[in-house]
């Protein structure tokens, strides 16, 4: 059975303190890991898509890397603004399975 | 471009009523997924569809469960009778063609109270 575990379930930082997500999968036939961010209320919201181990995608202060076991969500010098949950999901052939979600809080 | 777009926004009623979600996806975009998310069992996959057909509901919970998508425009999740354990934020998600690796797009989903 394809399983997506995030760790930690909840990060608190202060403005400016970098840290990292973490994202382990065990999935047959893995064909891309994707990162989404949630706010309350609303529905998660596209960030990354990555296909191969060694791959990695950034945009603004966050970078998204991929092994063949784990995806890890870097996150530089975060804002307050930067506070959500982050979900992961693995691909294994149209359908989407999710992790239980990172929920980071940033303090200013 | 809009979005996916869900109503209600948020539904309240008592067990044993039946409730009716609705989706209209993105335009052109080929498939369309239902999901719930509860804090227990976070964001789950429960029915998608390709070209408005069903490809696999098999995390339709029971068959007081059921959906459709008469069109590339519109579909609706229903429960029948609806159950307190019902309750949930259920999500509808859309992506085009090209490929299992294009991006999902959600709405903001419909917060489901049944009492």
């Amino acid at each position: 059975e394809d399983q997506v575990t995030q760790s930690p379930e909840a990060l608190r930082l202060q403005e400016g303190e970098s840290s990292s997500l973490n994202c382990s999968y065990t999935v047959s036939g893995l064909r891309g890991l994707f990162w989404y961010r949630q706010d309350p209320g609303k529905g998660p919201e596209f960030l990354f898509t990555l296909y191969s181990a060694g791959e990695e995608k950034e945009k603004e202060r966050l970078k998204a890397t991929l092994t063949k076991k784990e995806s890890f969500l870097h996150i530089t010098a975060p804002k307050p603004e930067d506070s959500a949950t982050y979900l992961c999901a693995a691909n294994a052939g149209n359908m989407l399975t999710f992790g239980g979600g990172t929920r980071l809080m940033v303090k200013p | 471009d809009a979005g996916v777009i869900q109503s209600p926004r948020h539904e309240v009623t008592e067990m044993g009523q039946e409730v009716t979600l609705r989706c209209k996806p993105i335009s052109g975009h080929d498939y369309l997924f239902w999901y719930r998310q509860t804090m227990m069992r976070g964001l789950e996959l429960l029915i998608y569809f390709n070209n408005n057909v069903p490809i696999d509901d098999s995390g339709m919970p029971e068959d007081r469960f059921s959906a459709k998508m008469p069109n590339a425009s519109f579909s609706t999740l229903k429960i029948q009778p609806s159950e307190p354990r019902d309750s949930a934020v259920y999500f509808c998600a859309s992506r085009r063609q090209g490929g299992d690796n294009q991006p999902q797009h959600f709405g903001d989903g419909t917060r489901l109270s049944i009492l």
